[in-house]
């Protein structure tokens, strides 16, 4: 089985600020990581995944993240925040093959001017 | 770049009518899924779909829902009754085969938004 948390279901922060949106998983084998990005009324566009190697990922739009082991977690950082950075993230983890992926509550970025 | 497709984008419905929800999965894809989001909650999943029968399913999917692959290209969900309840999001995704690769990615639709009445 596998779960995903995410703290903090709103985070703020200046345009030009550093964003740190935060995850923990839970898992019974090694996960596959990812993050999703969701515009308002709009689908989810995946924004980087870690699935084996290299523990820090970088994704779309200046994001990455780094996968840690020995504290189950994958925290999203960007180093600048953009107004267009406004949306709301999901962090989600599967157990790889063809299994479901299980998405985190989400966290609802505002970004302020 | 190939892309999952869902139709309708949104779907009004009075409640206790059916409603079939329409994807088309990337043409090389072989495994399917159904997820739901309720306004302003998570991602949930609902089912999974390989080889024409259901691989896993969710205890939200109960005997109201069922899933299709009707033809060669489209994967349906089908609410025979709908509650209320089922006002939500709903995302297909779909995830190819690629021989002795352990993981593929799940590609997402644009989602199909149901408001039950």
């Amino acid at each position: 089985a596998q779960s995903v948390t995410q703290l903090g279901s709103h985070v703020s922060v200046s345009e030009g600020a550093l964003v740190l949106l935060r995850c923990n998983y839970s898992s019974s084998v090694p996960p596959y990581l990812f993050w999703y990005v969701q515009y308002p009324n709009q689908g989810l566009q995946l924004l980087l995944k870690y699935t084996t190697g290299a523990t820090l990922v970088k994704g779309i739009n200046g994001f990455e993240a780094e996968f840690k082991k020995s504290e189950t977690s994958f925290h999203l950082t960007k180093p600048s925040a953009h107004m267009s950075d406004a949306a709301e993230y999901f962090c989600a983890v599967t157990l790889g093959g063809y299994q479901k992926v299980t998405f985190g509550t989400g966290t609802k970025l505002q970004v302020i001017p | 770049e190939p892309e999952v497709t869902q139709t309708p984008s949104h779907q009004v419905t009075q409640m206790g009518q059916e409603v079939i929800l329409r994807c088309v999965p990337i043409s090389n894809h072989l495994y399917f899924y159904w997820y739901r989001q309720i306004l302003g909650q998570k991602v949930e999943f609902l089912v999974s779909f390989y080889n024409n029968e259901i691989s896993e399913k969710s205890e939200i999917f109960d005997d109201q829902f069922s899933v299709e692959r009707p033809d060669g290209s489209n994967f349906t969900l089908k609410i025979r009754s709908t509650k209320l309840e089922d006002s939500a999001m709903y995302f297909c995704a779909s995830r190819p085969f690629i021989a002795g690769e352990i993981y593929n990615e799940q590609f997402f639709g644009p989602g199909t938004r149901l408001t039950v009445l």
